[in-house]
């Protein structure tokens, strides 16, 4: 069965240093990949999601994440980190069948010093 | 777009009531989720539709627990009657089509039996 792993539970940065957190999957085939970011009192919002082709993605707010195979890891980064990324950020992984369901991370919570 | 609309944002009842929830989700999109959010057990599936018709249910608590999707624009979660272990953030979510696609969350409903 598919699951997906968030070792880090909490982390915090300074403002303008480097974020990068981690994200481990179980699937057996080429998984569909998401990174999702909720803020206190909000819904979900997609940041970015791999599907296939280049294993290094784009996503908004300046993240990126990069699909290894070989480490069965998607870990979401970001260069600099402003104090408005204080969120929660939650790792999901899909089976491309035709069930339509994802399976998310337990999350990592963000905090930014100033 | 409206994005996904979630009504009402918080709820406050007794054991025992009946609490329904209520999910819009965004139009032309044919798969609906319902999830729970707990500090405990983090984000869970509860149930999906595809097209109206309930997918998967095995994440639905137990059967005080059902869900609905009349129509393509509304779906509704009920519980009853409800107890306090309910107490969690209830998102609705949709998205385009069964297969693996990037799900759109709602704001979530707040929900806290006493």
């Amino acid at each position: 069965a598919q699951s997906v792993t968030q070792p880090d539970i909490h982390i915090t940065v300074s403002e303008g240093a480097s974020l990068e957190l981690r994200c481990n999957y179980s699937y057996g085939a080429t998984p569909y990949l998401f990174w999702y970011v909720q803020s206190p009192g909000q819904g979900l919002q997609l940041l970015l999601k791999y599907f296939s082709g280049d294993t290094l993605v784009q996503g908004i707010k300046g993240f990126e994440a990069e699909f290894k195979r070989s480490q069965s890891s998607f870990n979401l980064r970001k260069p600099s980190v402003h104090w408005s990324d204080a969120a929660e950020y939650f790792c999901a992984v899909g089976d491309g069948g035709s069930q339509g369901n994802l399976i998310f991370g337990k999350g990592t919570k963000l905090s930014v010093k100033p | 777009d409206a994005g996904v609309i979630q009504s009402p944002r918080h709820e406050v009842t007794e054991m025992g009531q009946e609490v329904t929830l209520r999910c819009k989700p965004i139009s032309g999109h044919n798969s609906l989720f319902w999830y729970r959010q707990t500090m405990m057990r983090g984000l869970e599936l509860l149930i999906y539709f595809n097209n109206n018709v309930p997918i998967d249910d095995s994440g639905m608590p137990e059967d005080r627990f059902s869900a609905k999707m009349p129509n393509a624009s509304f779906s509704t979660l009920k519980i009853q009657p409800s107890e306090p272990r309910d107490s969690a953030v209830y998102f609705c979510a949709s998205s385009r089509t069964s297969s693996v696609e990037t799900q759109y969350f709602g704001p979530g409903t707040r929900l806290l039996v006493l």
